[in-house]
């Protein structure tokens, strides 16, 4: 079986910019997390979408949103790019809320 | 959840077993042990977890103390492909996130 994709694997945006980021979960996943992870930090969490509901939501600004489609798969939005929001973003899979999380590669996001 | 503290670095050789230590003092009695890895640039793997006895599955071994105070991660024969940031997480069975520390950093020596 798949595992966990994510697109696209790298991109640069300019400040002020917005960013989509896409992920697939497993087959059979209904939930998936995002996990932002900058340059020498462990993954921070930012938000869990469980059958295309916001389940849980990290510290993290406005700018921030998420979907998840009837599919289970996922969108992560950042409006207005700030320099700092440079990182690994990661999207992780589980069956269910409580169950193991599977990471995909990640999309490594550059501000300029 | 809990806090865990695990130490910076370690060294290890090939083919040696690979012993990376977690405190994790203030578990509560519904907190899981989640060990994942992390291999420069990829997206962390999960490795193994368990709640209070000791796990074994083809990548590795987790021991629980009996006081679930710590555990330890055992790699039985290390290779130079385990060479990653290793992360001890604690978790409560129905919280929605994984709370990543920074991790032991472990090099495996030819």
């Amino acid at each position: 079986d798949a595992g966990v994709t994510q697109s696209p694997t790298h991109l640069i945006k300019t400040r002020g910019q917005h960013v989509t980021l896409r992920c697939s979960p497993i087959s059979g996943h209904k939930s998936v997390s995002w996990y932002q992870q900058v340059l020498g930090q462990g993954p921070q969490f930012i938000f869990q979408y469980y059958e295309k509901e916001e389940r849980g939501r990290g510290n993290f600004p406005d700018r921030f949103s998420a979907r998840q489609f009837p599919n289970y798969s996922s969108e992560l939005n950042v409006n207005a790019l700030l320099l700092g929001d440079s990182a690994l973003y990661l999207c992780a899979s589980s069956r269910d809320r409580a169950e193991t999380q599977y990471f995909g590669p990640g999309t490594r996001l550059l501000v300029l | 959840d809990a806090k865990t503290t695990q130490p910076t670095s370690m060294d290890c050789a090939e083919g040696r077993a690979a012993n990376l230590p977690c405190n994790h003092s203030t578990i509560s009695g519904n907190e899981y042990v989640y060990w994942y890895r992390q291999i420069h640039s990829q997206g962390p793997q999960y490795i193994i977890h368990g709640l209070k006895n000791n796990e074994t599955n083809e990548m590795a071994s987790l021991i629980i103390t009996e006081d679930r105070k710590s555990s330890t991660l055992i790699l039985p024969h290390a290779t130079l492909r385990d060479t990653a940031v290793y992360y001890c997480i604690v978790r409560a069975y129905n919280t929605d996130k994984l709370i990543f520390g920074t991790g032991t950093r472990l090099q495996v020596f030819p």
